[in-house]
């Protein structure tokens, strides 16, 4: 089983929809979550922090369920600048030793 | 400040054929990392650097070495390149390996293809 496993996608959207991606994560001492945005042929980026108590940032809302290993994405009002895929990511190990551990992406495509 | 930045952009190898990919960074961030991205299999760490002067190796280590040059500057070398080396490598910097790991600054990428 993958550390952390997304639906690869593509979910096609018009503008305007909104758009739900999870993730799951295979180790239950994962400490932090994240959402990294990756265009097409370019480097990702940090998109979000993925806090217990849920965050938003605009038009997107992380959430973290603990309890069954998965982390969500919620975007709503979907823009064409969404269209990316979207990365899930893990943080494991100790402090000083920690690496990231990234889902192989889940990608949107958003039309007009 | 120009962030991550990484030499070539494209390169391609014949087998056997050796190449130091070249990362740098001006944000005085501590760790350094390299991450290999293939199709259908996410980014997949090769080696980091926790700090100047420590390197450990990552989920993919076989077929390459690293040199943390200095706080700037982290190296990947593959010495005998193979096919199943053909991958977009991307460098990344993070203030520490630790707390604040998470923002992670990627270069843009290296594409490369070994024939």
């Amino acid at each position: 089983r993958k550390e952390v496993e997304q639906d690869p996608g593509p979910f096609n959207v018009p503008e305007g929809a909104t758009v739900a991606f999870n993730c799951t994560y295979s180790n239950s001492a994962s400490q932090s979550f994240f959402w990294y945005r990756q265009d097409c042929r370019k480097e990702p980026k940090l998109l979000m922090s993925v806090y217990s108590s849920g965050n938003e940032d605009g038009r997107f809302t992380a959430q973290l369920n603990r309890a069954s290993q998965y982390i969500s994405l919620l975007i709503r009002d979907s823009k064409l600048s969404d269209s990316a895929t979207y990365l899930c990511v893990v943080i494991e190990g100790p402090w000083g030793f920690q690496k990231l551990v990234f889902g192989t992406g889940t990608r949107l495509l958003v039309s007009p | 400040n120009a962030g991550v930045t990484q030499t070539p952009k494209f390169q391609v190898l014949k087998t056997g054929q050796s190449m130091t990919l070249q990362c740098a960074q001006d944000m005085n961030h501590n760790s350094m990392y390299w991450y290999r991205q293939d199709p259908g299999m996410g980014l997949r760490l090769i080696y980091y650097s926790a700090s100047e002067g420590t390197t450990d190796k990552g989920e993919v280590p076989n077929g390459y070495n690293v040199s943390r040059l200095n706080k700037r500057e982290f190296s990947l070398r593959l010495e005998s390149a193979a096919p199943s080396q053909t991958s977009v490598y991307f460098c990344a910097s993070s203030e520490w390996a630790g707390e604040g790991s998470e923002t992670q600054y990627f270069g843009p990428g290296t594409r490369l293809l070994v024939l």
